[in-house]
């Protein structure tokens, strides 16, 4: 298996711009999640999915930030509009959904807003 | 609230010595425990985990000890080696509550030849 697969790599975009990063989880995963990271908060959930649906949100930041996971094998996280505060890495993992398993992260989304 | 907290930003040890990564948490429900380590450029991976009903956990040179007394777990590295030098994260989960996993702000560990 290729691993948790994320695109693009390196965005940047302009502030008032919509941002669409892209993961595609390892097949066979129930559980999807989407970190943010930073100096200050470090690896900061924004929002978990199981089975396709979201199960906690309460990670993203504000209205902005919507996240969509439409099958199994695909989700999104999209920012509309972007702001310079937005600039991060952006990173997808999957995990297996059974107990004491761990999360496979994707190689991450940097994204910068200027 | 950072759930997750990890206190030393950085850490520098000479190779062949121990390293000691420490970790606190604030959630008495978090029940399961994990290391990441992560190059730059690169996703975090999965080191080592320890369930809430051990105290400790060996694999090779790295060691999970955890004291639930405390919220406090540590990573041991002994002997440390140059290509342990990465950005080390401690991860907590509720598995009662769902598997989603919360992260500290990392430690980025020096091992100096």
């Amino acid at each position: 298996d290729a691993g948790v697969i994320q695109s693009p790599r390196h965005e940047v975009t302009e502030m008032g711009q919509e941002v669409t990063l892209r993961c595609k989880p390892i097949s066979g995963h129930n559980s999807l999640f989407w970190y943010r990271q930073t100096m200050m908060r470090g690896l900061e959930l924004l929002i978990y999915f199981n089975n396709n649906v979201p199960i906690d949100d309460s990670g993203m930041p504000e209205d902005r930030f919507s996240a969509k996971m439409p099958n199994a094998s695909f989700s999104t996280l999209k920012i509309q509009p972007s702001e310079p505060r937005d600039s991060a890495v952006y990173f997808c993992a999957s995990s297996p959904g059974h107990l004491n398993t761990e999360a496979f992260f994707g190689q991450g989304t940097r994204l910068t807003v200027v | 609230d950072q759930q997750v907290k990890q206190n030393s930003p950085s850490l520098s040890v000479q190779e062949g010595r121990i390293s000691i990564l420490n970790c606190d948490y604030t959630n008495s429900m978090f029940d399961y425990f994990l290391w990441y380590k992560k190059y730059p450029a690169e996703g975090p991976t999965f080191l080592i985990s320890i369930s809430s009903i051990k105290d400790k956990n060996e694999d090779g040179r790295f060691t999970v000890f955890l004291n639930k007394s405390a919220k406090h777990l540590s990573l041991h590295i002994v002997p440390s080696q140059p290509g342990d030098s990465a950005v080390y994260f401690c991860a907590a989960s509720d598995r009662g509550t769902g598997n989603q996993f919360y992260f500290g702000t990392g430690t980025s560990l020096t091992v100096i030849p």
